[in-house]
């Protein structure tokens, strides 16, 4: 069954470097999305991205954060500067279409921590 | 703003009972949809149902089922027989169909569920 995966599953990097996760959607799907979630607290929606361009984004998105599908299989999300509170499980989601009742697809997440 | 509120942080249930999870969530928008994802200690985000909202019957998938009350604004999901493999954090997530590409899911603090030999 075609999955979405994730690499690194854990990436620690220090304060003010930058970090690419990567994420490798399902391949007829059109939709894609990151999500955070801070230890203990809610998974946040971050951004969503269609059609080679960012559809919708959060006030967490903010210009430390850059999102591309370089080819067409992965889909990053750059951060230039990390933060101390940075440090969370990022995921990525695709979804074959935008409708609702088209399931987002998961990934299995990477935890970033940053010292 | 949207919003959805679990207010049961920790649950547990005995092997081959019947749990129920509860969530609340806050919209001025008619037309939406409510998800019960599954996290297991894998961390991996499953979805276990999924709910319209202009559909006045209850979602059932399996052992799984929800209880919709559309003007209570109540999204509770009941797990009958309940397995070890049910042990997990359960979200609960809304989503608005709105104009455009716009699909973000919005998250409820989640629910730890321990299930008990």
């Amino acid at each position: 069954e075609p999955e979405v995966t994730q690499t690194p599953s854990h990436q620690v990097t220090q304060m003010g470097q930058e970090v690419i996760l990567r994420c490798v959607p399902i391949s007829n799907h059109l939709y894609f999305y990151w999500y955070r979630q801070i230890l203990g607290q809610k998974v946040e929606f971050l951004v969503s991205f269609y059609n080679n361009e960012i559809s919708e984004k959060s006030e967490i998105f903010d210009d430390q954060f850059s999102v591309e599908r370089p080819d067409g299989s992965n889909f990053t999300l750059k951060i230039r500067s990390t933060k101390l509170e940075d440090s969370a499980m990022y995921f990525c989601a695709s979804s074959e279409e935008g409708g609702p009742s088209n399931e987002q697809f998961f990934g299995p997440g990477t935890r970033l921590t940053v010292l | 703003a949207q919003t959805v509120t679990q207010s049961q942080p920790e649950m547990s249930v005995q092997e081959a009972e019947t749990v129920t999870l509860s969530c609340t969530y806050d919209t001025s928008e008619s037309n939406y949809y409510l998800f019960w994802y599954k996290q297991p200690p894998s961390r991996q985000m499953i979805l276990v149902i999924r709910q319209e909202a202009y559909k006045q019957q209850n979602a059932t998938e399996n052992r799984f089922s929800v209880n919709f009350q559309k003007a209570a604004k109540s999204f509770s999901l009941k797990i009958s027989d309940s397995q070890l493999g049910d042990t997990a954090m359960y979200f609960c997530a809304f989503m608005t169909p709105l104009a455009g590409n716009n699909r973000k899911l919005i998250w409820g603090l989640g629910t730890s569920l321990a299930v008990n030999p």
